[in-house]
């Protein structure tokens, strides 16, 4: 059974860092792209960063260009999200998912990142 | 504003059907044949119904189906049933990038 599970939500201030993490099991991890959505607090889905299956190839939201990276570690079946200079508008629920061009079968249950003073 | 325009609101009663559009651009609906359709319950991930314009996943009901015609997306669903009241949002594949609609919120009267 295919299972994400998202982790290092919290609280932080504006222009303060986080980092998420995405364990994954029942697949074989390193084979697929895995991505990022967010969805702010009553508000729509929103795609932020891709990683292809090796690593090499990472898509960002311009929304997100140059604050957040995306990463992965296939010997740990594991994907992260740093994030740093966090604003206000990134407050979000924040979704892990496997799969690429859009068709994303399986999702994390999700973790809160929340940017206030 | 979202990339992808969906109208906020759709609703049918049961047993009808109602369909849910999704406009895009030739750069993303019309320009590739990756436009997915996702159900989402309050408080709940996302759940793929229909990948690759009108590809339905395994256990996806057959009431669900997907069409595109030039830069329009649509979902119809059929024989509505009160499990269906959920929002429904768009995705399609931009190059390089992924969009969503603003979402449906769907209503079962």
């Amino acid at each position: 059974e295919v299972q994400l599970l998202e982790s290092g939500g919290g609280f932080v201030q504006p222009g303060g860092s986080l980092r998420l993490s995405c364990a994954a099991s029942g697949f074989t991890f390193a084979s697929y792209a895995v991505c990022w959505v967010r969805q702010a607090p009553g508000k729509g889905l929103e795609w932020v960063s891709s990683i292809s299956g090796s690593g090499g190839n990472t898509y960002y939201a311009d929304s997100v260009k140059g604050r957040f990276t995306i990463s992965r570690d296939n010997s740990k079946s594991t994907l992260f999200l740093q994030m740093n200079s966090l604003r206000a508008e990134d407050t979000a629920v924040y979704y892990c998912a496997k799969g690429s061009h859009g068709n994303y079968a399986y999702w994390g249950q999700g973790t809160l990142v929340t940017v206030s003073s | 504003q979202s990339a992808l325009t969906q109208p906020p609101s759709a609703s049918g009663s049961p047993g009808q059907s109602v369909t849910i559009s999704c406009t895009g651009t030739s750069s993303d609906v019309g320009g590739y044949n990756y436009v997915s359709w996702y159900q989402q319950h309050p408080g709940k991930a996302p759940k793929l119904m229909i990948y690759e314009v009108n590809k339905r996943p395994s256990g996806v009901p057959d009431r669900f189906s997907g069409s595109r015609s030039g830069n329009t997306a649509s979902l119809t669903v059929s024989g509505l049933q009160a499990e269906d009241e959920s929002d429904y949002y768009c995705s399609s594949y931009a190059g390089n990038k992924n969009l969503f609609g603003g979402g449906t919120k769907l209503t079962v009267l």
